[in-house]
């Protein structure tokens, strides 16, 4: 399974953007960038996805190299509610592949007020 | 509204004691996953099933125990022969597996600890 490489943690302040990088060499063809995000005792919560193409939802924008080797989730104006671990994951497209998914370390983003 | 429903939130084991994790949604998902999580740590799958009836062992599968007799439900019996049980328990499902670009929707978690 390909692997991502995000950094430990990040701050930023509330009302401003967020740029959380993440780095994936290793990606190939079939495999979608997919980011989740868990808050304290909570579940994981899909944020957005994306193959090749930037994508934009009511959550977040997600960037995506031209190489695919990195991306970048963008939230555009940080609330203290996004406060969270961040997970960048590769999910392959395959009859073959069982769907899981393999969380890393992630990003702890802090959102100071 | 549909989701996935995890009980109870809170969970206490006895030594040599099984105990069973509900797991039931209402997405009309084919594909569930149990997940457990340590402090500090990511997700590590326990078992998956793509259909009713059919499961499969993930990376972490000695010790645990599951069935899916149905569609929506998707139980966790964790054994006695599972000698770290203390974690958070996830649970989640997908339309299919195999399908890169359709996202898992998790539950609110079942934290278990031993007395």
């Amino acid at each position: 399974d390909a692997k991502t490489t995000q950094p430990n943690s990040m701050e930023s302040n509330e009302e401003e953007p967020v740029h959380l990088p993440c780095n994936h060499s290793t990606i190939s063809g079939t495999d979608y960038i997919h980011w989740y995000r868990q808050l304290p005792s909570q579940g994981p919560e899909y944020v957005i996805h994306g193959l090749t193409s930037n994508v934009n939802n009511r959550m977040a924008s997600l960037a995506i190299a031209e190489d695919r080797k990195s991306s970048t989730l963008i939230l555009h104006r940080a609330t203290l509610r996004d406060a969270a671990v961040y997970y960048c994951i590769l999910r392959d497209h395959g009859s073959s592949n069982t769907g899981k998914l393999i969380f890393g370390q992630g990003t702890t983003l802090q959102v100071k007020p | 509204d549909g989701g996935i429903t995890q009980s109870p939130k809170y969970l206490f084991r006895k030594e040599g004691q099984n105990v069973t994790l509900s797991c039931e949604q209402n997405l009309n998902h084919d594909a569930m996953y149990w997940y457990r999580q340590d402090p500090g740590q990511g997700l590590r799958l326990i078992y998956y099933s793509q259909i009713v009836n059919d499961f499969q062992k993930g990376d972490i599968a000695e010790g645990y125990s599951v069935s899916r007799e149905k569609k929506e439900s998707f139980p966790l019996t964790v054994t006695s022969a599972q000698k770290n049980p203390t974690a958070f328990y996830l649970c989640a499902s997908s339309i299919r597996s195999g399908v890169g670009n359709q996202p898992q929707h998790f539950g609110d978690g079942t934290r278990l600890s031993i007395l």
